[in-house]
């Protein structure tokens, strides 16, 4: 039973560039949350998709944005990336009853020039 | 969503057991009480997650005194693979609300 997977594993961008992130859910899970973690800091929610929907948005710009397909897997992107959004980008999956106990993919560490 | 907070870091020897003490003084109601564990560049991963007084599984236990205003993680006889951050989170696992707040959390640093 494969985990959650992120790709790709390490990008790096330059400033006001565009990038976009991957993430595959755990099977049978069908909610996608994703989380920004700086270096040395907790992981920052940034949203979770379900049923192709937003559900839920933490304090981030509108230029982080998301789209969830079919079969629950996700996509993050980001616009006109800044110096500040270097960070290790983590996605999690989990069952929409249950989000507490959520999955966590190895994350994309993306470094912007 | 309830505050929580933790020591920013602790030093443990291989063998020894391990607790871990969160407050949690706004703790509501119908909020849980979860901890999640991470290792350097590695996502976040679940460990244990209890309402009140002793939750036990093959990783962990965590004691939830009758008020629920704190939790302490108890992690038996450690070794050097046990450290990493843990986090403590409380949130309500009902609400659908679906995010986690992660605090700094606790570096836990086994030595041998």
């Amino acid at each position: 039973d494969a985990g959650v997977t992120q790709s790709p594993t390490h990008l790096i961008k330059t400033r006001g560039q565009q990038v976009t992130l991957r993430c595959s859910p755990k099977s049978g899970h069908d909610t996608v949350s994703w989380y920004q973690q700086a270096l040395g800091q907790g992981p920052q929610f940034i949203f979770q998709y379900y049923e192709e929907e937003e559900r839920q948005r933490g304090n981030f710009p509108d230029r982080f944005s998301g789209h969830q397909f079919p079969n629950y897997s996700s996509e993050l992107n980001v616009n006109a990336l800044l110096l500040g959004d270097s960070a290790l980008y983590l996605c999690a999956s989990s069952l929409v009853s249950s989000y507490n106990e959520q999955f966590f993919g190895p994350g994309t560490r993306l470094t912007v020039l | 969503l309830a505050k929580t907070t933790q020591p920013i870091s602790m030093d443990s020897y291989e063998g020894q057991e391990v607790n871990i003490t969160c407050s949690h003084n706004n703790i509501a109601t119908n909020d849980y009480i979860t901890w999640y564990q991470q290792f350097p560049s590695q996502g976040p991963r679940f460990i244990i997650q209890g309402y009140k007084t002793k939750v036990t599984n093959e990783v962990a236990s965590l004691f939830i005194p009758a008020d629920r205003k704190s939790s302490t993680l108890s992690l038996p006889r450690v070794s050097l693979s046990d450290t990493a951050v843990y986090y403590c989170l409380v949130g309500d696992s009902s609400s659908n609300t679906g995010k986690l707040i992660f605090g700094q959390g606790t570096t836990l640093q086994v030595k041998p």
